[in-house]
């Protein structure tokens, strides 16, 4: 059972180039989420998915997309990257039912643009 | 709509001595309530949660949390500190029904010997 896993861990792009983080669970988990962290700052959700086929914006989804065909796999996608897009990205996921919502971590992907 | 308000950046406790982690919340439904813990260049990992059972949350490492709905507050102690408490710390608030999460801007924790 290997959890969440993110690849790729690090990644350099240049300015107008893209890119696509994968991300994916094997614990069957309905939601999953993407997050960015910028230097001393907590998490800030970009895209979300309570399930195959549905997709939902967060709170800083600009400059990205997502799609969600199948309940194991997030992928996020770059489109043109900025400087401003370099973060820490964070893929998660959460276990069906609405009781818990703990979140489960892949461990993060350091993206840098220059 | 939701929203988490962490009241200290930094908190700095000498080893042994407790530690005080408050948390603030807004929400217009019953959150659901977590800490997370965040240790340097590491992904992260689930301390405790409260999901409208008991208001007084046991977690790990000794951690724990009291839920008061009449303060809007989810303050994270924990009795004695230890060097290995040495972390970023973070409290989310969570819609269990839109699965949207809203994550504090984090404290970091220093422990000094």
């Amino acid at each position: 059972n290997a959890g969440v896993t993110q690849t790729p861990k690090f990644r350099i792009l240049k300015i107008g180039q893209s890119m696509t983080l994968q991300c994916t669970q094997d614990m069957n988990h309905n939601y999953m989420y993407w997050y960015r962290q910028d230097p001393g700052m907590g998490l800030k959700l970009i895209y979300y998915s309570v399930g195959a086929g549905i997709t939902d914006k967060g709170e800083v989804p600009n400059g990205y997309n997502v799609s969600r065909s199948t309940t194991e796999d997030f992928p996020l996608r770059l489109e043109l990257a900025a400087p401003s897009q370099t973060s820490v990205y964070f893929c998660a996921s959460s276990p069906p039912g609405l009781a818990t919502g703990e979140l489960f971590f892949g461990e993060g992907s350091r993206l840098t643009v220059l | 709509a939701q929203s988490v308000t962490q009241l200290d950046s930094h908190v700095s406790v000498s080893e042994g001595t407790p530690v005080l982690l408050r948390c603030n919340y807004s929400s217009s439904y019953s959150p659901s309530l977590f800490w997370y813990v965040q240790h340097p260049n590491k992904g992260l990992q689930l301390l405790l949660k409260y999901t409208s059972a008991a208001t007084l949350v046991k977690g790990i490492n000794g951690f724990e949390a009291e839920f008061k709905k009449s303060e809007t507050s989810f303050h994270l102690t924990k009795p004695s500190a230890h060097m290995s408490d040495a972390a970023e710390y973070f409290c989310v608030v969570i819609n269990t029904n839109a699965g949207k999460s809203t994550f504090g801007d984090g404290t970091t924790l220093t422990v000094k010997p």
